[in-house]
């Protein structure tokens, strides 16, 4: 069953350092989205694209956050100068891309962050 | 603002009952909501979801009803067992069908006791 992979699925790093998460979608899926996800919290987007298009950023993407789809398969997210309130699980998710506003998205495992 | 509200942040029901998780919406453009079913250090699981055109839709031992003068949805689960026990999202479509941007709720951790 080739769901949505994320990797790493756990990453801690220092303050100020960078990192890059990578999601591979469900294989035929068009649209790729990324949430984040606090304690006590639902998931929040960040950020979707349809194929390589970045089509919405949230406001909670400030410009340390950057997001690309290359090829409008796999998707990276990466964090520059990284705060400690980064810290969160990172969500991916995909979906069909045929009907929208009426489609279920598929997420992955997460990668939980823990900036120190 | 959150315009996704799940009030109850737990629930404890027997193995056999029903469960019933309750969502509120204050966003009168939602038109599309679904469920998720989210276990420890796993991403959430689409269960269920409902069109505004529809007041209930049922799969399963899952039924979502959604009464939209109210602004409120709920999901029962008839009857629970213990493997039902994770942290339950409502989630709503913001922007009428212009975009699939899911709006979460806090979630409501279900805990059913055999």
């Amino acid at each position: 069953d080739t769901g949505v992979s994320q990797d790493p699925r756990h990453k801690i790093t220092k303050r100020g350092q960078n990192v890059t998460f990578r999601c591979d979608p469900i294989s035929e899926h068009n649209r790729l989205y990324w949430y984040r996800q606090t304690l006590g919290q639902g998931p929040e987007f960040l950020t979707y694209f349809q194929n390589e298009a970045q089509l919405e950023k949230s406001r909670l993407l400030s410009d340390r956050f950057s997001a690309e789809r290359p090829k409008g398969s796999f998707s990276t997210l990466e964090i520059q100068r990284t705060e400690q309130g980064d810290s969160a699980m990172y969500l991916c998710a995909s979906s069909l891309g045929e009907r929208t506003g009426h489609e279920k998205l598929f997420f992955g495992s997460g990668t939980q962050l823990s900036v120190l | 603002d959150q315009q996704v509200k799940q009030n109850s942040p737990s629930l404890s029901v027997q193995e056999g009952r029903i469960s019933i998780l309750n969502c509120d919406y204050t966003n009168s453009m939602f038109d599309y909501f679904l469920w998720y079913k989210k276990y420890p250090a796993e991403g959430p699981t689409f269960l269920i979801s409902i069109s505004s055109i529809k007041d209930k839709n049922e799969d399963g031992r899952f039924t979502v009803f959604l009464n939209k003068s109210a602004k409120h949805l709920s999901l029962h689960i008839v009857p629970s067992q213990p493997g039902d026990s994770a942290v339950y999202f409502c989630a709503a479509v913001a922007g009428g069908g212009a975009t699939n941007k899911l709006i979460f709720g806090t979630g409501t951790l279900l805990a059913v006791q055999p």
